[in-house]
């Protein structure tokens, strides 16, 4: 069955500690990997769309990669405001739908 | 800088009512989802729309009816809540099929 897993489910950072979290798929022909923050009571907000092994985006201490089976987003330094539930998600190929993780909710401490 | 909207924001209904969740959109994207999220399930594929006039039913479609009468608006019906709907809605829209879909920030629903 297709899936989308994420790890850690929590991550407690102290300000400055960088840090990874991981998003596995098992889907094939992969037709792209998306990345959302979800503040407390907010919706998903969109961050990055990789399509490719060896992609590589960034948004200020956010960068995402992904390869053939596994996206990681790596928080470099963090800053408490980083503090959010970061969501991955897959379309898979005979549906319409994004197919979420769980999400790993990350805190950084000042 | 809108984006999607979705109203209300919190409601209390009792079983057996019904009501309806709006969700506009202002970025003219064709294709519109409901969603909903609950704790340690994810977000959950309700029902979507690949355009205006059309509604396609996601994973978890039983209890909802949804209709898209112009393309921006996207609306979701509860025609009898039951508490197992007590939940947070979200509706989001895309460009294009499969691609990066912008969510609104909710609607809070309790049913008693």
């Amino acid at each position: 069955e297709d899936q989308v897993t994420q790890s850690p489910e929590a991550l407690r950072l102290q300000e400055g500690e960088s840090s990874s979290l991981n998003c596995s798929y098992t889907v094939s022909g992969l037709r792209g990997l998306f990345w959302y923050r979800q503040d407390p009571g907010k919706g998903p907000e969109f961050l990055f769309t990789l399509y490719s092994a060896g992609e590589e985006k960034e948004k200020e201490r956010l960068k995402a990669t992904l390869t053939k089976k596994e996206s990681f987003l790596h928080i470099t330094a963090p800053k408490p405001e980083d503090s959010a539930t970061y969501l991955c998600a897959v379309p898979f190929p005979n549906d319409y739908k994004l197919s979420f993780g769980a999400g790993t909710t990350v805190t950084v401490r000042a | 800088n809108a984006g999607v909207t979705q109203t209300p924001k919190f409601r209390v209904l009792k079983t057996g009512q019904s009501m309806t969740l709006l969700c506009a959109q202002d970025m003219n994207h064709e294709y519109m989802y409901w969603y909903r999220q609950d704790p340690g399930m994810g977000l959950r594929l309700i029902h979507y729309s690949v355009g205006e006039g059309t509604t396609a039913k996601g994973e978890v479609p039983d209890g909802y009816n949804v209709s898209r009468l112009k393309k921006q608006n996207f609306l979701l019906g509860l025609e009898s809540a039951a508490p197992s709907q007590t939940s947070v809605y979200f509706c989001a829209s895309s460009y294009r099929d499969r691609g990066a879909q912008h969510f609104g920030d909710g609607t809070r629903l309790s049913i008693l």
